[in-house]
């Protein structure tokens, strides 16, 4: 069965303090991994896919990187705006495109 | 940008009645996806619509059933409502071309009592 682990499942850091947040995952082919973030009682909000192992991508105070069996999301001197949950998901080969979601990180950011 | 709209926003039904969720995909997306997300929970897959046909099937109770148009816009039928329906149901799309990303829109939050 395929399975999404995240953690921690909540982080408080202090603003300007950089962290990463864990996303390790068992499935029997990747398609892509994808990150959101989510704020209460919204929809997801999509940040970046990954496809293979060794990708990177970055937006902001945002870093993605991708292994065989996880993937790390940094956040690099964060700001209380970047105070929400963020979700990982998995879309596997064979799957038709859905996707599986871990349980999220809630971050807070205190300023 | 234009994104994924979602109608209505909030609804409140009663146990045993029947709700209609409303979904329409970013222009050119040719897939749509449903989810339902409960309380303090992660989004659960229920359905997915590829050109108008079901493409996948997930955890969607028999009393739920869904189907996309020919405009594209999707509607997600709910009846004999149960107080456990009471989650956000999204709906998001992607376009085959663009890797599946796919793009959720703000959801409706339904409440049965």
């Amino acid at each position: 069965e395929d399975q999404v682990t995240q953690s921690p499942e909540a982080l408080r850091l202090q603003e300007g303090e950089s962290s990463s947040l864990n996303c390790s995952y068992t499935v029997s082919g990747l398609r892509g991994l994808f990150w959101y973030r989510q704020d209460p009682g919204k929809g997801p909000e999509f940040l970046f896919t990954l496809y293979s192992a060794g990708e990177e991508k970055e937006k902001e105070r945002l870093k993605a990187t991708l292994t065989k069996k996880e993937s790390f999301l940094h956040i690099t001197a964060p700001k209380p705006e970047d105070s929400a949950t963020y979700l990982c998901a998995v879309q596997v080969i064979g799957s038709n495109y859905k996707l599986t979601f871990g349980k999220g990180t809630l971050l807070t950011v205190n300023p | 940008a234009a994104g994924v709209i979602q109608s209505p926003r909030h609804l409140i039904k009663e146990k045993r009645e029947t709700a209609t969720l409303k979904c329409y995909p970013i222009p050119r997306h040719d897939t749509v996806y449903w989810y339902q997300q409960g309380p303090g929970q992660d989004p659960q897959f229920l359905i997915s619509f590829y050109e108008k046909m079901q493409s996948d099937k997930g955890s969607i109770p028999d009393r739920f059933s869904a189907q996309q148009f020919s405009d594209y816009h999707s509607e997600l039928n709910m009846s004999s409502l149960e107080l456990g329906d009471s989650a956000l149901y999204f709906c998001a799309s992607s376009q085959t071309r663009n890797f599946y990303e796919q793009y959720f829109g703000p959801g409706t939050r339904l409440t049965v009592t």
